[in-house]
């Protein structure tokens, strides 16, 4: 089925380790964005990219960095974790050639930080 | 800037009844406006959007929305709750004219149906 693809679903890290989330959309579109989503908090915008090649920061983007690798993939590595990085990471793309369109969403990653 | 309020952070409602659930936004220019539920442990699904025309948007699994541009609200609605209706609802705000191809969500409402 068409969509987005996030891998792991689940990881345990220790403070100060690294790690690499991955994330790739088959639908051809040009935007892609990372979320986090914690209790009481929505979700809040960590990094997006309007295209391939570009990648511009979020809301928080603090301790992450981001790869646009090419069209359908987007990933985001966490150099050196920490317990506030707990959270469920959600990535989701969109066209935005459609006017209006909203985003699709894959089924997210939760990482604990011990 | 663009932001949306969800002002409950639950709604209890009992099956068969009807339901609301509330947002109100705020945007520079003309509004997108999207509802969105997550069921446990999975994504965000997309509900209904609003980007011109009729202010009553029907939606997915029965749901509908009323735009109002005088109050900035986009509530959410159904007529006749079910249990499986029991998730958390996302409302979502993008700037059509300055807010370029980010969405802005709200904080979430957990909608609780009982029999």
């Amino acid at each position: 089925n068409a969509g987005v693809t996030q891998t792991p679903k689940f990881q345990v890290l220790k403070t100060g380790q690294s790690m690499t989330l991955q994330c790739a959309q088959d639908m051809n579109h040009n935007s892609m964005y990372w979320y986090r989503q914690d209790p009481g908090m929505g979700l809040r915008l960590i990094y997006y990219s309007a295209s391939e090649g570009t990648t511009d920061k979020g809301e928080v983007p603090n301790g992450y960095n981001v790869s646009r690798l090419n069209k359908r993939e987007f990933s985001l590595r966490l150099e050196s974790a920490a317990p506030s990085q707990t959270s469920v990471y959600f990535c989701a793309s969109s066209e935005d050639r459609e006017v209006g369109y909203g985003y699709t969403f894959g089924s997210g990653t939760r990482l604990t930080v011990v | 800037a663009q932001s949306v309020a969800q002002p409950e952070d639950q709604v209890n409602v009992a099956e068969g009844n009807p339901l609301t659930v509330k947002c109100t936004y705020s945007v520079s220019g003309n509004p997108y406006l999207f509802w969105y539920v997550q069921y446990p442990n999975r994504g965000l699904q997309f509900l209904l959007k609003y980007i011109t025309g009729d202010n009553l948007v029907k939606g997915s699994y029965g749901f509908e929305a009323e735009f109002n541009k005088s109050q900035t609200s986009f509530h959410l609605k159904k007529p006749s709750a079910l249990v499986s209706d029991s998730a958390l609802y996302f409302c979502a705000v993008r700037d059509a004219t300055w807010g370029g191809n980010k969405l802005t969500f709200g904080t979430g409402t957990q909608l609780k149906v009982e029999l």
